[in-house]
């Protein structure tokens, strides 16, 4: 069985300002965890994901994300806001082995004020 | 390459009527998957097909709900009678069947139903 929290429904940050979106998981088995984004009135896009290998995962538009084995954490985070980030972004994981159907967050919405 | 095109985009309708949706996946790609994403939540599967065969339905409301994949191409999702608690986007993703290629999955840009 696995599950994903996801700490804050909303994010607020100003345009420059560091970005930190929180995920944390539980699996009985070594995850595989995924950062996706929704922009309104569209599909989920892939950000970045982690298999196995280095812990710090880079992805598309400067996000970048860090397994925390010990802390059961994937928290994505990003240098300088850009109003264009404003979206939602789900935290997702599977399992390594057997079904590879993820699991999905509730969502944080990511608010950019100028 | 194209992506996940799905249609329709907007479907409003009142209870107990009928509806469907239609999905095409990226070319190529052997799984398809159909979502329910309730607003506030993340989505949740409904169905996956590998090819034409059903992989996992475990959590499709039967009763109502029924999918299919007849030439292991597109695929329709159908809800008779619609219930309130239906209203979501519902997403289609596809993804290729290759070892460590099936959890990369693209998501189509859903249809949005609203049941009154």
């Amino acid at each position: 069985a696995q599950s994903v929290t996801q700490l804050g429904s909303h994010v607020s940050v100003s345009e420059g300002a560091l970005v930190l979106l929180r995920c944390n998981y539980s699996s009985s088995v070594p995850p595989y965890l995924f950062w996706y984004v929704q922009y309104p009135n569209q599909g989920l896009q892939l950000l970045l994901k982690y298999t196995t290998g280095a812990t710090l995962v880079k992805g598309i538009n400067g996000f970048e994300a860090e397994f925390k084995k010990s802390e059961t954490s994937f928290h994505l985070t990003k240098p300088s806001a850009h109003m264009s980030d404003a979206a939602e972004y789900f935290c997702a994981v599977s399992a390594s082995g057997g079904s590879y159907i993820p699991t999905f967050g509730r969502g944080t919405s990511l608010i950019v004020h100028p | 390459e194209a992506g996940v095109a799905q249609s329709p985009r907007y479907k409003i309708i009142e209870k107990r009527q009928s509806v469907a949706f239609w999905c095409n996946p990226i070319s190529g790609h052997a799984t398809l998957y159909w979502y329910q994403q309730i607003l506030g939540q993340g989505p949740k599967l409904l169905i996956q097909f590998q090819n034409n065969g059903v992989v996992d339905d475990s959590q499709l409301p039967k009763d109502r709900f029924s999918a299919e994949r007849l030439k292991g191409v597109d695929s329709t999702l159908k809800i008779q009678p619609a219930k309130l608690e239906d209203s979501a986007v519902y997403l289609c993703a596809s993804s290729l069947a290759r070892p460590g290629l099936e959890r990369e999955q693209f998501f189509g840009p859903g249809t949005r139903l609203t049941v009154l």
